[in-house]
């Protein structure tokens, strides 16, 4: 089944650490996305990706870091500078086609002990 | 920059009963229009999408939405609701063209109830 994994499910970060969000997708889509849900608030865009090696900042890119090695996987650490990092974490790719058709993962909860 | 207002945080309705979810939209130049909804703690499903043509656009689970221009409304629509359609609903609008990201609205809270 073509689909966007995100892993893990729930995450818990420790003051001052790092962690890294998975994303992968097997639907042969070269733009992926990372989005920081938090209630009331809507989806805000944190990076984006357009094709292998080449990414973006989105709105609210303060604390995060992403990389884009191969064209399934699009990683996203929290860093320790993002200070409020609890929140709903969704990755997604556009279908080709240029008509901006998202597909989404599951998500990941992010909370901080 | 295009923006979205989804005016209704939430909206409580009776089960068989219709249901309207509001969405308002600005932008300077043509837009994709999308409709997705949320079960909780899962990721966004597409629900529906206007991209050209007819401005009444069908999608799944008997929703449909219908594009005004002139009132730059896409409002989406369900005449007879489930209890299975409680949910968070998203729109979100982008430029034509290609990878162009998504702006999405705030969301509204559909609580269907018996």
């Amino acid at each position: 089944d073509g689909g966007i994994t995100q892993s893990p499910k729930y995450l818990f970060r420790k003051e001052g650490q790092n962690v890294t969000l998975s994303c992968e997708q097997n639907l042969n889509h070269d733009a992926m996305y990372w989005y920081r849900q938090d209630p009331g608030q809507g989806l805000r865009l944190i990076y984006y990706s357009q094709i292998v090696n080449d990414f973006q900042k989105g709105d609210i890119a303060e604390g995060y870091s992403v990389s884009r090695e191969k064209k399934e996987s699009f990683p996203l650490t929290v860093t320790s500078a993002q200070k409020n990092p609890t929140a709903f974490y969704l990755c997604a790719s556009i279908q080709p086609g240029g008509k901006n058709i998202q597909y989404f993962g599951a998500g990941t909860r992010l909370s901080v002990l | 920059a295009q923006s979205v207002t989804q005016l209704d945080s939430q909206v409580p309705v009776f089960e068989e009963a219709p249901v309207e979810l509001r969405c308002n939209y600005s932008s300077s130049v043509s837009v994709y229009l999308f409709w997705y909804v949320q079960y909780p703690n899962q990721g966004l499903q597409l629900l529906l999408k206007y991209l050209s043509g007819s401005t009444l656009v069908k999608g799944i689970n008997g929703f449909e939405a219908e594009f005004n221009k002139s009132q730059t409304s896409f409002h989406l629509r369900k005449p007879s609701v489930h209890i299975s359609d409680t949910a968070e609903y998203f729109c979100a609008v982008s430029v034509t063209g290609t990878a162009s990201k998504l702006t999405f609205g705030t969301g509204t809270r559909l609580q269907v109830t018996l």
